[in-house]
Protein backbone atom coordinates (compact mmCIF):
# COMPACT_ATOMS: atom_id res chain seq x y z
CA UNK A 1 0.00 0.00 0.00
CA UNK A 2 0.74 3.95 -0.34
CA UNK A 3 3.04 4.46 2.65
CA UNK A 4 5.05 7.84 3.39
CA UNK A 5 8.59 8.02 4.49
CA UNK A 6 10.25 10.85 6.20
CA UNK A 7 13.90 11.57 8.03
CA UNK A 8 13.95 10.87 11.65
CA UNK A 9 14.55 13.47 13.90
CA UNK A 10 14.55 15.37 16.35
CA UNK A 11 17.01 18.54 13.80
CA UNK A 12 17.86 21.09 16.12
CA UNK A 13 19.29 24.26 14.03
CA UNK A 14 20.39 27.99 14.80
CA UNK A 15 18.30 30.88 13.65
CA UNK A 16 19.75 31.55 9.87
CA UNK A 17 20.40 27.79 8.95
CA UNK A 18 19.67 25.72 5.90
CA UNK A 19 16.67 23.31 6.75
CA UNK A 20 16.41 20.10 4.78
CA UNK A 21 14.04 17.39 5.57
CA UNK A 22 13.57 14.20 3.72
CA UNK A 23 10.70 12.77 2.57
CA UNK A 24 10.47 9.63 0.24
CA UNK A 25 6.86 8.20 -1.27
CA UNK A 26 5.51 4.49 -2.03
CA UNK A 27 2.71 4.82 -3.89
CA UNK A 28 0.59 3.79 -7.15
CA UNK A 29 -0.06 6.34 -9.64
CA UNK A 30 0.28 9.51 -8.86
CA UNK A 31 -0.53 10.74 -5.75
CA UNK A 32 -0.69 14.16 -4.47
CA UNK A 33 1.80 15.24 -2.38
CA UNK A 34 1.38 18.04 0.91
CA UNK A 35 3.91 18.63 4.13
CA UNK A 36 2.21 19.28 7.25
CA UNK A 37 3.04 21.85 10.33
CA UNK A 38 1.80 21.45 13.88
CA UNK A 39 3.01 23.83 15.73
CA UNK A 40 3.35 23.46 19.69
CA UNK A 41 -0.21 22.97 21.25
CA UNK A 42 -1.84 23.37 18.05
CA UNK A 43 -3.56 21.54 15.08
CA UNK A 44 -2.26 20.69 11.79
CA UNK A 45 -2.07 23.11 9.44
CA UNK A 46 -1.29 22.64 5.50
CA UNK A 47 2.26 24.42 4.53
CA UNK A 48 2.61 23.20 0.73
CA UNK A 49 1.28 20.56 -1.75
CA UNK A 50 1.96 19.88 -5.34
CA UNK A 51 -0.05 17.81 -7.27
CA UNK A 52 1.79 16.24 -9.95
CA UNK A 53 5.62 15.84 -11.11
CA UNK A 54 7.64 18.62 -11.46
CA UNK A 55 5.60 20.68 -9.05
CA UNK A 56 6.97 23.17 -6.78
CA UNK A 57 5.15 23.80 -3.73
CA UNK A 58 6.30 26.85 -1.59
CA UNK A 59 4.66 28.60 1.37
CA UNK A 60 6.50 30.56 4.08
CA UNK A 61 10.17 30.57 2.97
CA UNK A 62 9.23 26.75 2.69
CA UNK A 63 9.98 24.83 -0.53
CA UNK A 64 9.19 21.06 -2.10
CA UNK A 65 9.40 19.93 -5.36
CA UNK A 66 7.69 17.17 -6.75
CA UNK A 67 10.37 14.43 -7.99
CA UNK A 68 8.69 11.62 -9.69
CA UNK A 69 11.75 10.09 -10.93
CA UNK A 70 12.90 9.90 -6.90
CA UNK A 71 9.78 9.80 -5.81
CA UNK A 72 11.15 12.03 -3.14
CA UNK A 73 9.53 15.36 -1.73
CA UNK A 74 12.10 17.12 0.02
CA UNK A 75 11.23 20.05 2.36
CA UNK A 76 13.92 23.60 2.45
CA UNK A 77 14.30 26.47 4.06
CA UNK A 78 16.75 28.74 3.40
CA UNK A 79 17.19 30.37 6.53
CA UNK A 80 14.97 28.95 9.18
CA UNK A 81 13.64 31.16 12.42
CA UNK A 82 12.80 30.59 15.87
CA UNK A 83 9.08 30.62 15.47
CA UNK A 84 9.46 27.53 12.72
CA UNK A 85 9.91 25.69 15.62
CA UNK A 86 7.41 22.99 14.96
CA UNK A 87 6.97 19.31 13.85
CA UNK A 88 6.66 18.27 10.52
CA UNK A 89 4.55 16.18 8.32
CA UNK A 90 4.72 14.83 4.62
CA UNK A 91 1.97 13.37 3.47
CA UNK A 92 0.63 12.09 -0.05
CA UNK A 93 -3.37 11.10 -1.09
CA UNK A 94 -3.70 9.09 -3.63
CA UNK A 95 -5.31 10.02 -7.23
CA UNK A 96 -8.89 10.16 -7.10
CA UNK A 97 -8.80 9.75 -3.13
CA UNK A 98 -8.38 11.88 -0.14
CA UNK A 99 -7.54 9.81 2.18
CA UNK A 100 -4.04 10.85 3.57
CA UNK A 101 -1.08 8.97 4.57
CA UNK A 102 1.66 10.56 6.60
CA UNK A 103 4.83 10.19 7.48
CA UNK A 104 5.96 9.56 11.42
CA UNK A 105 6.83 13.73 11.39
CA UNK A 106 10.23 14.81 12.16
CA UNK A 107 10.47 17.83 15.08
CA UNK A 108 12.43 20.66 14.39
CA UNK A 109 13.51 22.98 17.59
CA UNK A 110 15.40 26.34 16.08
CA UNK A 111 17.75 28.25 18.60
CA UNK A 112 18.38 31.74 18.69
CA UNK B 1 -11.13 30.78 6.05
CA UNK B 2 -11.63 27.12 6.37
CA UNK B 3 -11.60 26.69 10.07
CA UNK B 4 -11.78 23.42 11.84
CA UNK B 5 -13.07 23.43 15.56
CA UNK B 6 -13.25 20.58 17.93
CA UNK B 7 -15.04 19.83 21.41
CA UNK B 8 -13.43 19.49 24.05
CA UNK B 9 -9.98 19.98 23.80
CA UNK B 10 -9.36 18.15 26.42
CA UNK B 11 -11.22 15.59 28.59
CA UNK B 12 -10.46 13.16 31.53
CA UNK B 13 -12.95 10.64 32.53
CA UNK B 14 -13.18 7.41 33.86
CA UNK B 15 -13.12 3.67 32.65
CA UNK B 16 -16.00 2.79 31.05
CA UNK B 17 -17.53 5.74 30.79
CA UNK B 18 -18.24 7.20 27.17
CA UNK B 19 -16.94 10.29 25.57
CA UNK B 20 -18.33 12.49 22.92
CA UNK B 21 -15.90 14.46 20.42
CA UNK B 22 -17.60 17.12 18.32
CA UNK B 23 -15.81 18.48 15.23
CA UNK B 24 -16.92 21.47 13.24
CA UNK B 25 -16.51 22.92 10.05
CA UNK B 26 -17.05 26.85 10.80
CA UNK B 27 -17.19 28.23 7.42
CA UNK B 28 -17.72 25.73 4.87
CA UNK B 29 -20.20 22.54 4.15
CA UNK B 30 -17.97 19.37 5.12
CA UNK B 31 -19.22 16.63 2.67
CA UNK B 32 -15.98 14.34 4.38
CA UNK B 33 -14.60 14.60 7.48
CA UNK B 34 -12.25 12.37 8.89
CA UNK B 35 -10.71 11.07 12.36
CA UNK B 36 -7.29 10.30 13.19
CA UNK B 37 -5.57 9.71 16.50
CA UNK B 38 -2.03 10.57 17.46
CA UNK B 39 0.32 8.99 19.89
CA UNK B 40 2.72 10.81 21.95
CA UNK B 41 5.56 11.52 19.34
CA UNK B 42 4.01 9.45 16.71
CA UNK B 43 2.23 9.99 13.37
CA UNK B 44 -1.18 10.25 13.17
CA UNK B 45 -3.77 7.15 12.29
CA UNK B 46 -6.51 7.58 10.25
CA UNK B 47 -9.36 5.77 12.48
CA UNK B 48 -12.13 6.28 10.22
CA UNK B 49 -14.22 8.44 7.01
CA UNK B 50 -17.14 10.05 7.09
CA UNK B 51 -19.73 11.03 4.55
CA UNK B 52 -22.58 13.24 5.08
CA UNK B 53 -25.78 11.29 6.06
CA UNK B 54 -23.83 7.96 5.75
CA UNK B 55 -22.20 5.15 7.19
CA UNK B 56 -18.65 5.72 8.34
CA UNK B 57 -16.18 3.54 6.60
CA UNK B 58 -13.47 2.66 9.24
CA UNK B 59 -10.07 1.47 8.82
CA UNK B 60 -8.57 -2.06 9.10
CA UNK B 61 -7.97 -2.88 12.95
CA UNK B 62 -10.69 0.04 14.17
CA UNK B 63 -13.74 -1.26 16.10
CA UNK B 64 -16.32 0.28 14.92
CA UNK B 65 -18.55 -0.38 17.71
CA UNK B 66 -15.86 1.30 19.97
CA UNK B 67 -15.68 4.06 18.19
CA UNK B 68 -19.38 5.53 16.83
CA UNK B 69 -18.74 7.85 14.42
CA UNK B 70 -21.85 10.17 13.30
CA UNK B 71 -21.47 12.59 10.61
CA UNK B 72 -25.25 13.78 10.74
CA UNK B 73 -25.02 17.71 9.27
CA UNK B 74 -22.98 18.97 6.72
CA UNK B 75 -21.33 21.11 9.27
CA UNK B 76 -20.72 18.57 12.29
CA UNK B 77 -18.91 15.06 12.83
CA UNK B 78 -19.20 13.25 16.17
CA UNK B 79 -16.71 10.28 18.15
CA UNK B 80 -17.95 8.25 20.95
CA UNK B 81 -15.59 6.46 22.02
CA UNK B 82 -17.52 3.98 23.92
CA UNK B 83 -16.50 1.86 27.22
CA UNK B 84 -13.54 4.15 27.37
CA UNK B 85 -10.25 2.04 28.68
CA UNK B 86 -6.89 3.79 29.48
CA UNK B 87 -5.31 2.41 26.32
CA UNK B 88 -7.71 4.68 24.88
CA UNK B 89 -5.94 7.94 26.06
CA UNK B 90 -4.45 9.49 22.93
CA UNK B 91 -4.79 12.48 20.90
CA UNK B 92 -7.86 12.49 18.67
CA UNK B 93 -7.61 14.86 15.65
CA UNK B 94 -10.52 15.72 13.08
CA UNK B 95 -10.18 17.01 9.74
CA UNK B 96 -12.77 18.03 7.31
CA UNK B 97 -13.03 18.56 3.33
CA UNK B 98 -15.92 20.15 1.27
CA UNK B 99 -17.66 23.11 -0.03
CA UNK B 100 -15.40 23.02 -3.57
CA UNK B 101 -11.98 22.59 -0.82
CA UNK B 102 -10.00 19.57 -1.64
CA UNK B 103 -7.76 20.17 0.62
CA UNK B 104 -8.30 18.57 4.82
CA UNK B 105 -8.91 21.25 7.01
CA UNK B 106 -7.27 20.15 10.57
CA UNK B 107 -9.03 20.30 13.91
CA UNK B 108 -6.82 21.49 16.71
CA UNK B 109 -7.33 17.96 18.05
CA UNK B 110 -8.82 16.47 21.79
CA UNK B 111 -6.87 15.38 24.08
CA UNK B 112 -8.39 12.28 26.21
CA UNK B 113 -6.85 11.27 29.36
CA UNK B 114 -8.87 7.60 30.51
CA UNK B 115 -8.01 6.95 34.66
Amino acid sequence: GDSVTQMEGPVTLSEEAFLTINCTYTATGYPSLFWYVQYPGEGLQLLLKATKADDKGSNKGFEATYRKETTSFHLEKGSVQVSDSAVYFCALSPLNDYKLSFGAGTTVTVRA
Amino acid sequence: GAVVSQHPSWVICKSGTSVKIECRSLDFQATTMFWYRQFPKQSLMLMATSNEGSKATYEQGVEKDKFLINHASLTLSTLTVTSAHPEDSSFYICSARGGGKETQYFGPGTRLLVL
